[in-house]
């Protein structure tokens, strides 16, 4: 079942703050977010693990709710290179991690 | 470190012929996942190898297929084209499975006609 992620574009001036949120419809182990560039292929954000752990390697912050099989990217104090579509991708019992439709992210100087 | 290497990088073939794309993963990885991107679709899962096995594929149907090799290299087959096959597929490696950061390769435009 693939996540529903929103909102699906978003405009920010830089310097504003965004929220990408992530939903599934069965329980979630892990939450993945990449993060793809025109032309490019995605790179990895963040995992979020079951329990609270967190892996990434970006200045960017997110939350992982088990209860509402939902998770969140939180993008705060945009700037230019922030630009780009965003992915979720969830993991649940049946350990493939299957992708959202993407939210793109358009940052205005 | 080289990164994941993806060829041919753009192909077009014609309905009916079938195709084979060749993923190269980063050194010491063993996962290599499969994916198809189309425009408003996102990241549709194809298939996961892992020590040479399918561990896991998505919903598509069987004229889509895989393999992996000793080396952790990774091909995919797709078997009569179709003009809705018509896509970038990225080719992604990781460490381990599941649970560990995926890198992805620049992908192979396919262009059915």
């Amino acid at each position: 079942q693939q996540p529903v992620q929103s909102p699906q574009a978003v405009i920010l001036r830089e310097g504003e703050d965004a929220v990408i949120n992530c939903s599934s419809s069965k329980a979630l182990y892990s939450v993945h977010w990449y993060r793809q560039k025109h032309g490019e292929a995605p790179v990895f954000l963040m995992i979020l693990l079951k329990g609270g752990e967190q892996k990434g390697h970006e200045k960017i912050s997110a939350s992982f709710n088990e209860k509402k099989q939902q998770s969140s990217l939180y993008l705060t104090a945009s700037q230019l290179s922030y630009s780009g579509t965003y992915f979720c991708g969830t993991m649940n019992r049946d350990d493939k991690i299957i992708f959202g439709k993407g939210t793109r992210l358009h940052i205005l100087p | 470190k080289a990164g994941v290497t993806q060829t041919p990088r753009y192909l077009i073939k014609t309905r009916g012929q079938q195709v084979t794309l060749s993923c190269s993963p980063i050194s010491g990885h063993r996962s290599v996942s499969w994916y198809q991107q189309t425009p408003g679709q996102g990241l549709q899962f194809l298939f996961e190898y892992f020590s040479e096995t399918q561990r896991n594929k998505g919903n598509f149907p069987g004229r889509f297929s895989g393999r992996q090799f000793s080396n952790s290299r990774s091909e995919m087959n797709v078997s009569t084209l179709e003009l809705g096959d018509s896509a970038l597929y990225l080719c992604a490696s990781s460490i381990d499975r599941n649970l560990y950061e995926q890198y992805f390769g620049p992908g192979t435009r396919l262009t059915v006609t």
